[in-house]
This record gives C-alpha cells, sequence and structure tokens, in this order.
C-alpha cells in the first residue's frame, strides 16, 4: 500500500545536526512533491518546506533557510531533512507528507519522527 | 505570509452533538483550503479538501464549506472518535500555512 515510512526518533545536543529520512513505497516516488511538516510539543502544525524528488528542486520556509537541506536518493525511494544548527527550541515531531497536485492537498503522511534537542 | 485563524481554540461538545469550527484566511485563498483531523500521538489525516470535497474513506458526517477568505468544518452528529483535534490548511501559496487547531473535547 502507498505508505511513508520515517526513521526513529534522535536526541541531540545544541548546536548539533539531525538528518531524518522518509521512505516511500506503493506509488511513483518521482511523481509527487514530497513536503516536511513539524510540530512541537503541544503545538500546532509548521510547515518547513518540500522537495521535488524528480529533479531535487526545494523550496524552504524564511523560517528555516541556511538551516535545513532537503535531498533524496531516488534510488531507494527516500527523502532527506537535515536541520543543522538545532536548538531546543527545534524539540519536535517531523513528518513528511505527499503532496496530491490533483487534490491540493497532503494526502499520505510519514509517522512522524521525534527529535529531542537537550543539552 | 497567509495567516490562517480556526475558533474556537477548544470546543466541548457532547456525542450526537452537530458543531462547526470556523477558519479565516488573512487574504484571498479562492478554495485551496483543507482541512485535517489529528488523533493523539498519531500524523495529522486528510478529512476535507478543496473547501468541500470529501476525501476517500472519511465518514460523511463531516463536510466543508467556504470560499474566498471564509471556511467551515462541520460534524453532523459527533461520534466518540471525533474528539480529537482538527486543522485547516491554505495551499494557495507558499507557505502552506496552518491553523492553530482546534480541541473537540467531551462535555
Amino acid at each position: 500500500q502507498v505508505q511513508l515510512v520515517q526513521s526513529g526518533a534522535e536526541v541531540k545536543t545544541p548546536g548539533a545536526s539531525v538528518k531524518v529520512s522518509c521512505q516511500a513505497s506503493g506509488y511513483t516516488f518521482t511523481g509527487y512533491f514530497l513536503h516536511w511538516v513539524r510540530q512541537a510539543p503541544g503545538q500546532g502544525l509548521e510547515w518547513m518546506g518540500w522537495m521535488n524528488p524528480y529533479n531535487g528542486g526545494t523550496d524552504y520556509a524564511r523560517k528555516f533557510q541556511g538551516r535545513v537541506t532537503m535531498t533524496r536518493d531516488t534510488s531507494i525511494n527516500t527523502a532527506y531533512m537535515d536541520l543543522s544548527s538545532l536548538r531546543s527550541d527545534d524539540t519536535a515531531v517531523y513528518y513528511c507528507a505527499t503532496f496530491s497536485g490533483y487534490l491540493k492537498a497532503f494526502d499520505i503522511w510519514g509517522q512522524g519522527t521525534m527529535v529531542t534537542v537537550s543539552s | 505570509d497567509i495567516q490562517m485563524t480556526q475558533s474556537p481554540s477548544s470546543l466541548s461538545a457532547s456525542v450526537g452533538d452537530r458543531v462547526t469550527i470556523t477558519c479565516r484566511a488573512s487574504q484571498f485563498i479562492s478554495t485551496y483550503l483543507n482541512w485535517y483531523q489529528q488523533k493523539p500521538g498519531k500524523a495529522p489525516n486528510l478529512l476535507i479538501y478543496a473547501a468541500s470535497s470529501l476525501q476517500s474513506g472519511v465518514p460523511s458526517r463531516f463536510s466543508g464549506s467556504g470560499s474566498g477568505t471564509d471556511f467551515t468544518l462541520t460534524i453532523s452528529s459527533l461520534q466518540p472518535e471525533d474528539f480529537v483535534t482538527y486543522y485547516c490548511q491554505q495551499t494557495y501559496s507558499t507557505p502552506q500555512t496552518f491553523g492553530q487547531g482546534t480541541k473537540l473535547e467531551i462535555k
């Protein structure tokens, strides 16, 4: 079935970087933009950016520009979100999601990856 | 950036009640408005897309309406599993912003 499976929880110290993976299955990986959304504990949803798996094109939210990098490996249908210079307020669950061009919505979501930033 | 304002932020209701959640965009977004349901510890799940279209597999008690800047999500008869959190999202322009969420609580 169509699904996105993300990597496991991470614990990082301030200033470090984290790389979260998102492996797609059940659909053509290069056919749909892949977005990243995060959610701090008890808070709402925050859009971080998207990546086009077909050509690697990206667009990042202004807040994360310079700190986030979204890449992919089409040989294994996997997308990556790399966030650097981590701070305590980056502690959140990070989700990947596919964007359906037909629905104009995020129709498939990964299960989420908890990233904890603590000294 | 387009700001999305949901109201109320929380809502107490009973099983069987009809409830409405509103979402207002800070500028025109046509019908590029989606609604998601999020259960505790889970990823959001798409309920309504394009303001009023029901996603496949979603119960018909959920409905959406609106266009331009003002939108509503209505649940016609609340079921026990509906007492979770709901988010609106605009996909008219980047960044694709979300409302702050509405938490439905059992009265």
